[in-house]
């Protein structure tokens, strides 16, 4: 079965970091594209990163130079690198697997809570 | 980027009607859409991809059709538990969007 189980989120001041990290299981991550999806409360959501089958990434503008996607083979786990958070950066955050490698999202996780604020 | 639109913004249908979301893109996204479910408290789940293909596990009540810029979801016989805000994704090209949703309440 195919789970993906998101953590890491929780408060931190504007201009910190923070990491978040997607264990999977059910199927390789390296196999997958791998993408974060962010929603703020009470509004839509927002593509944030992928990162390809062969290790490319890529970033919208409104993250591209501060968030940086990664993944750990040997963990099967997802990560986002967040560096130089800003308010509007609150939001929930899922990973979501494509595997289709069309850019839709099959499976998601349950999603983590990131809050910037002082 | 392109621009995904979605309308209405939200709409109040009696059991068993039928519901017609509509997701127009800023450009030709050919077919190249994705149609999402998400309940509150819940992540998205994917129910259309390709603009037409029903993901595996969703009712057949739930369809999409359109190519080009102008793209439908429709459910054919609204139930209780499709209570949701429904989203359109454009996945022609990066950055990957999202249209602004549309939330479906019984009434």
């Amino acid at each position: 079965e195919v789970q993906l189980v998101e953590s890491g989120g929780g408060l931190i001041q504007p201009g910190g970091s923070l990491r978040l990290s997607c264990a999977a299981s059910g199927f390789t991550v390296s196999s997958s594209y791998m993408n974060w999806v962010r929603q703020a409360p009470g509004k839509g959501l927002e593509w944030v990163s992928v990162i390809y089958s062969g290790g490319n990434t890529y970033y919208p503008d409104s993250v591209k130079g501060r968030f940086t996607i990664s993944r750990d083979t040997s963990k099967n786990t997802l990560y986002l690198q967040m560096n130089s958070l800003r308010a509007e950066d609150t939001a929930m955050y899922y990973c979501a697997r494509d595997s289709s490698s069309y850019y839709n999202f099959d499976y998601w996780g349950q999603g983590t809570l990131v809050t910037v604020s002082s | 980027d392109i621009q995904m639109t979605q309308s209405p913004s939200s709409l109040s249908a009696s059991v068993g009607d039928r519901v017609t979301i509509t997701c127009r893109a800023s450009q030709s996204i050919y077919s190249n859409l994705n149609w999402y479910q998400q309940k509150p408290g819940k992540a998205p789940k994917l129910l259309i991809y390709a603009a037409s293909s029903l993901q595996s596990g969703v009712p057949s009540r739930f369809s999409g059709s359109g190519s080009g810029t102008d793209f439908t979801l429709t459910i054919r016989s609204l139930q209780p538990e499709d209570c949701a805000t429904y989203y359109c994704q454009q996945s022609y090209s990066t950055p990957l969007t999202f249209g602004g949703g549309t939330k479906v309440e019984i009434k």
